[in-house]
């Protein structure tokens, strides 16, 4: 019965090796969200789409960046990881913009070697 | 400046008592949202309790109540008789009126809950 999913759990890339990381829904929302969270602070906004229009964060570096390609699916692209972006990536969901709550998917943990 | 602050980086409290989260926030719009996620050291974030800033009673959820102070702009979260598996990262979030530009959630530093047997 999971809503938000996020494939994989953990993910292990090489300094500079760009990587995909993928969340799916199947609440339908319009509303998806990517957070970057380093160990032991809170989450931080990257970017999120209201349906197909994309929304980029003042301070998201240019190495991130992101697809959605239908409603279902957001892809988070790392161009050249770098070792300060290792961190957990929780992707999150809203129905509407209108919609106060946000339904967070388990999070991939990325490690950068 | 900070807008949700959360001064208790760690708590250690024993089981089956109940405990409070401290959070307080800063905003000067009228309508906004208040949430508590709890993150268990697995990482996801797990929604516990929304307050809305026009709702007249606090909300509750299970063990879970909000005491909300809205002229304090205080949104503390309480959990009653605490059980081990409350051991977790708690966080207070804030959502302002969902205009574009202002979707996102902000989201305090955290407190470190230890529930001990």
């Amino acid at each position: 019965d999971a809503m938000v999913i996020q494939n994989p759990r953990y993910q292990v890339t090489q300094f500079g090796k760009p990587v995909t990381l993928s969340c799916s829904q199947t609440l339908n929302h319009n509303v998806m969200y990517w957070y970057q969270q380093k160990s032991s602070q809170a989450p931080k906004l990257l970017f999120h789409y209201y349906d197909k229009d994309f929304n980029n964060e003042a301070d998201t570096p240019d190495n991130f960046q992101s697809r959605r390609p239908n409603t279902s699916f957001c892809f988070l692209d790392i161009r050249s990881p770098g070792l300060g972006d290792a961190a957990m990536y929780l992707c999150a969901t809203s129905r509407d913009r209108e919609d106060y709550e946000q339904y967070f998917g388990p999070g991939t943990r990325l490690t950068v070697t | 400046a900070q807008k949700i602050t959360q001064t208790q980086p760690g708590m250690f409290v024993q089981e089956k008592e109940a405990v409070t989260l401290d959070c307080t926030y800063d905003t000067s719009d009228p309508s906004y949202g208040l949430f508590w996620y709890k993150q268990p050291s697995s990482g996801e974030m797990i929604f516990l309790i929304y307050q809305g800033s026009y709702d007249q009673q606090n909300a509750t959820e299970g063990r879970y109540s909000l005491n909300f102070q809205k002229a304090r702009k205080s949104a503390n979260l309480v959990i009653s008789a605490s059980q081990l598996g409350d051991s977790a990262m708690y966080f207070c979030a804030m959502r302002e009126p969902p205009y574009f530009g202002n979707e996102k959630l902000t989201f305090g530093t955290g407190t470190r809950l230890t529930i001990i047997p």
